[in-house]
């Protein structure tokens, strides 16, 4: 089975800290994401990965930063945490397109608050 | 911008009927359609998925239905159980690469 494990379930900051979320998967996909999950809004990309080392930028990455220095990990970044950011925080991953497995698998999820 | 959506936000099905749950989606050069469910507290996990070339796509107990023509998914659910109690998340993608556009979301909820 796929296994795409957040480092924390939930998490508490303060305004102005900067903030990690790592993901890792287990099964050599190319592409990692990050999304923030609010009521009402459904899922918004943040950042997406095709490769190490390369981000592109989704929907929503304003207030956000990425790294990918090897293939299974993914970070999330925020370099000064803000109140409006406080959501729930989901890591997925999939294969290339065109291949068999071209489905997003994603992890449990973290939930931060920053106050 | 192009967008996903749901019809109904809360869906109440009886335990055992047949749940439906409809989704719009705006874009028609999106060729490949995702189902999701997501329970409390944990991440949407994958339940069946779709490519425009075809209209409909059986799983276990799940059926999904492609219009084209008039741009709608559909998730039909068999027998709907207490387990079955989630939320329910339509998604896209277009033909140029494997991001996801997702709808609002569908929650479902089994009445004994």
């Amino acid at each position: 089975d796929v296994k795409v494990t957040q480092s924390s379930r939930y998490l508490v900051k303060r305004t102005g800290e900067k903030v990690f979320l790592e993901c890792v998967q287990d099964m050599d996909h190319e592409n990692m994401f990050w999304y923030r999950q609010d009521p009402g809004l459904g899922l918004r990309l943040i950042y997406f990965s095709y490769d190490v080392k390369m981000k592109e930028k989704g929907d929503i990455p304003e207030g956000y930063s990425v790294s990918r220095e090897k293939k299974e990990r993914f970070s999330l970044i925020l370099e000064s945490a803000s109140t409006n950011q406080t959501s729930m925080y989901l890591c997925a991953s999939s294969s290339p397109r065109g291949t068999s497995t071209d489905t997003q698998y994603f992890g449990p999820g973290t939930r931060l608050t920053v106050l | 911008g192009e967008s996903v959506g749901l019809h109904l936000p809360t869906l109440s099905v009886q335990e055992g009927d047949n749940s439906i749950i409809n989704c719009a989606y705006s874009n028609s050069a999106s060729d490949y359609f995702i189902w999701y469910k997501q329970e409390s507290g944990k991440g949407p996990q994958f339940i069946i998925d779709i490519r425009s070339n075809m209209d409909k796509r059986q799983g276990q107990r799940v059926t999904v239905l492609l219009n084209k023509t008039v741009k709608h998914l559909s998730l039909q659910i068999a027998a709907t159980q207490p387990g079955d109690s989630a939320v329910y998340f339509c998604a896209e993608s277009k033909a140029a690469g494997n991001k996801l556009t997702f709808g609002g979301g569908t929650r479902v909820l089994v009445k004994p």
